[in-house]
């Protein structure tokens, strides 16, 4: 089956920690993209790659980093300095910047 | 900087009935305009796409149209049943040094049996 794998599902952080979220995709797709969802509020770009080893801060990139080491990942690291990293994170992927994208099910962090 | 209206934020209608979830967006210089599902819990799934150029676009019980010069796009679901029920949400793609879908805040859609 084609399409984006997040994990974990669930991931618990506590306070200080980095922690790392996975997303792997099989569509062959170039264009990768990280959202946070806060409730009550919309989804909010976190970083955007259009191409391997290159990759753009979005509009809430302060306590986060990427890398784009290989077409089908993109994994997010959540650092320390991220100061309220509770909150539900959707990767997605796009054949270029411009087509459809698609999402993957999504990984909810909570600091405990 | 885009910004996105969905407008209501809440409708509840019953089984059987047509309906109509409307978006609003500032910046006229989108790509394309995606509309996406949400249920509680889980990621996004897209239901269409429709590009600058097009004025319409439709998939089984679902019909969504864009009037890129107003800023406005709609969402036509026939026929609702209660498998409709979610949070739609409308995302149109900006370019200009900010290639990104914006999203508005959704509209939340129960399907009264």
């Amino acid at each position: 089956d084609g399409g984006i794998t997040q994990s974990p599902k669930y991931l618990f952080r506590k306070e200080g920690q980095n922690v790392t979220l996975s997303c792997e995709q099989n569509l062959n797709h170039d264009a990768m993209y990280w959202y946070r969802q806060d409730p009550g509020q919309g989804l909010r770009l976190i970083y955007y790659s259009q191409i391997v080893n290159d990759f753009q801060k979005g509009d809430i990139a302060e306590g986060y980093s990427v890398s784009r080491e290989k077409k089908e990942s993109f994994p997010l690291t959540v650092t320390s300095a991220q100061k309220n990293p509770t909150a539900f994170y959707l990767c997605a992927s796009s054949i270029d910047r411009d087509t459809e994208a698609f999402f993957g099910q999504g990984t909810r962090l909570t600091v405990v | 900087k885009q910004e996105v209206t969905q407008i209501p934020a809440a409708l509840s209608v019953p089984e059987g009935e047509n309906l109509v979830l409307n978006c609003s967006f500032t910046d006229s210089a989108i790509y394309n305009l995606q509309w996406f599902r949400q249920d509680p819990g889980k990621g996004l799934t897209s239901l269409l796409l429709i590009q600058s150029s097009q004025r319409e676009q439709t998939s089984g019980r679902l019909n969504a149209s864009l009037d890129k010069s107003s800023g406005r796009s709609t969402l036509y679901i026939a026929a609702s049943q209660p498998g409709d029920s979610a949070t739609y949400l409308c995302a149109p793609y900006s370019g200009a040094g900010s290639y990104q879908l914006t999203f508005g805040k959704g509209t939340k859609l129960s399907v009264i049996p």
